[in-house]
């Protein structure tokens, strides 16, 4: 089964609205990834965020980890219409199995 | 500008009529990845090369194969397609197994 399941499956906002999608996952990690991926394209990596890390921050881009719950937010604020895309997280395990496991994404809409 | 490059971007054969797509890299990674992913779905990992170790998941069929030459280019042959294949295939190449992934832009493969 997959690693990573997030919530909700689609999202649509007003312009300027901010932004939240959920991942939870099963198993310890190393590390939880988010990438971005625009229709019919490859994806776009966005932030890595380390198990022994809580938040981090990229220009409009936040993400927390809470590893107690297996859980990870992303928060997109001011959201722009060219942020209208399919959002990924991606878990590396922490026994070392040297790849990622994506989660069923969530498909954001921005509204003009 | 270092990046991923796939070729070609769409891909249209015959049921039963074998097909190679490539990848190229310039960012000098040890790690490559291929994936398949069907629409609105998560990418799904078919293997991937740690230098020249070769690592095949469980659950990719026999049907999928993949070469890796050199440290710049990974093949990724497809024996005899089936209607299930019609998929979009993603690269996507790493300095460390578990870490950023820097995606192509993807082959839309088509099966007729």
């Amino acid at each position: 089964s997959q690693q990573g399941e997030e919530d909700p499956q689609a999202l649509s906002i007003q312009e300027g609205e901010n932004a939240t999608m959920n991942c939870s996952y099963k198993t310890s990690i190393n590390n939880l990834q988010w990438y971005r991926q625009n229709s019919g394209r490859g994806l776009v990596h966005l932030i890595l965020i380390r198990s022994n890390e809580r938040e981090k921050h990229s220009g409009r881009l936040r993400v927390t980890l809470d590893t107690s719950k297996k859980s990870s937010s992303l928060l997109i604020t001011a959201s722009r219409a060219a942020d209208t895309a399919s959002y990924f997280c991606a878990t590396e395990q922490n026994f070392g199995n040297e790849k990622l496991t994506f989660g069923t994404g969530t498909r954001l809409t921005i509204i003009p | 500008d270092a990046m991923v490059i796939q070729n070609p971007r769409y891909q249209v054969t015959q049921f039963g009529k074998p097909v190679t797509l490539s990848c190229s890299q310039t960012l000098n990674h040890n790690v490559m990845y291929w994936y398949q992913q069907k629409s609105s779905q998560a990418p799904k990992l078919l293997f991937h090369y740690y230098d020249k170790d070769f690592n095949n998941e469980a659950d990719t069929p026999d049907n999928f194969q993949s070469r890796r030459p050199n440290t710049s280019f990974c093949f990724l042959d497809i024996r005899s397609p089936g209607l299930g294949d019609a998929a979009m295939y993603l690269c996507a190449t790493s300095w460390l197994a578990g870490e950023t992934q820097y995606f192509g832009p993807g082959t839309r493969l088509l099966v007729l």
